[in-house]
């Protein structure tokens, strides 16, 4: 059964610092691999997702994530942060025929100034 | 405007009282399911179909039931809610062959239960 563990429930970077969000996944079969963002009090917003075309995959507001299957792992980045960054991350992967998506817990991101 | 809708919004409700929240979508999608979001535990499938008429239970059915008469609507009913389905639902729908799978994501809908 498909599987993703996000290491870190809560990440604290500064304005302009690189933003790092883990997520490892498990899959018996070739992934289908996402990244969501919810803002406070919104709904899930797609950031990016990975297709098995290239592996270095780029998303909205400047984030991209690299896939690696030698380590299972498909990790969030972004150059600097910047304030507006501030939600929380969900990593989520593909699962039942693509009827579901099995999500990761969840990693808050916060940004200071 | 391609979306999928979520009515009520926020609902605040009583032990055992009946509720429905309804889900749209306009996008002609086969697939559409519904999530709870509970702190730290991420979203968890409830329940999900593939068509009309067609639906089955995810990954924490008890306490829910689904019916999908028509393509476009998939609501979510609680016949006797209890304060532990107090949470952020989700309905999403998808189309199978479209690249990656993706879900197409409803606003939410924040249900309290007392």
């Amino acid at each position: 059964a498909q599987s993703v563990t996000q290491l870190g429930s809560h990440v604290s970077v500064s304005e302009g610092a690189l933003v790092l969000l883990r997520c490892n996944y498990s899959s018996s079969v070739p992934p289908y691999l996402f990244w969501y963002v919810q803002y406070p009090n919104q709904g899930l917003q797609l950031l990016l997702k990975y297709t098995s075309a290239a592996t270095l995959v780029k998303g909205i507001n400047g984030f991209e994530a690299e896939f690696k299957k030698s380590e299972t792992s498909f990790h969030l980045t972004k150059p600097s942060a910047h304030m507006s960054d501030a939600a929380e991350y969900f990593c989520a992967v593909s699962a039942s025929g693509g009827n579901k998506l099995v999500f990761g817990a969840g990693t808050i991101l916060r940004v200071k100034s | 405007e391609a979306q999928v809708t979520q009515n009520p919004r926020y609902l605040i409700t009583v032990t055992g009282k009946k509720l429905t929240v309804t889900c749209s979508q306009n996008m002609n999608h086969e697939y559409m399911s519904w999530y709870r979001q509970d702190p730290g535990l991420g979203l968890r499938q409830i329940y999900y179909s593939m068509n009309v008429e067609v639906t089955d239970k995810g990954d924490v059915p008890e306490g829910y039931k689904v019916s999908r008469k028509e393509k476009r609507n998939f609501p979510l009913i609680l016949e006797s809610p209890s304060p532990n389905q107090t949470s952020l639902y989700f309905c999403a729908s998808s189309q199978p062959g479209l690249a990656g799978l993706e879900q197409f994501f409803g606003p939410g809908t924040r249900l309290t239960v007392l």
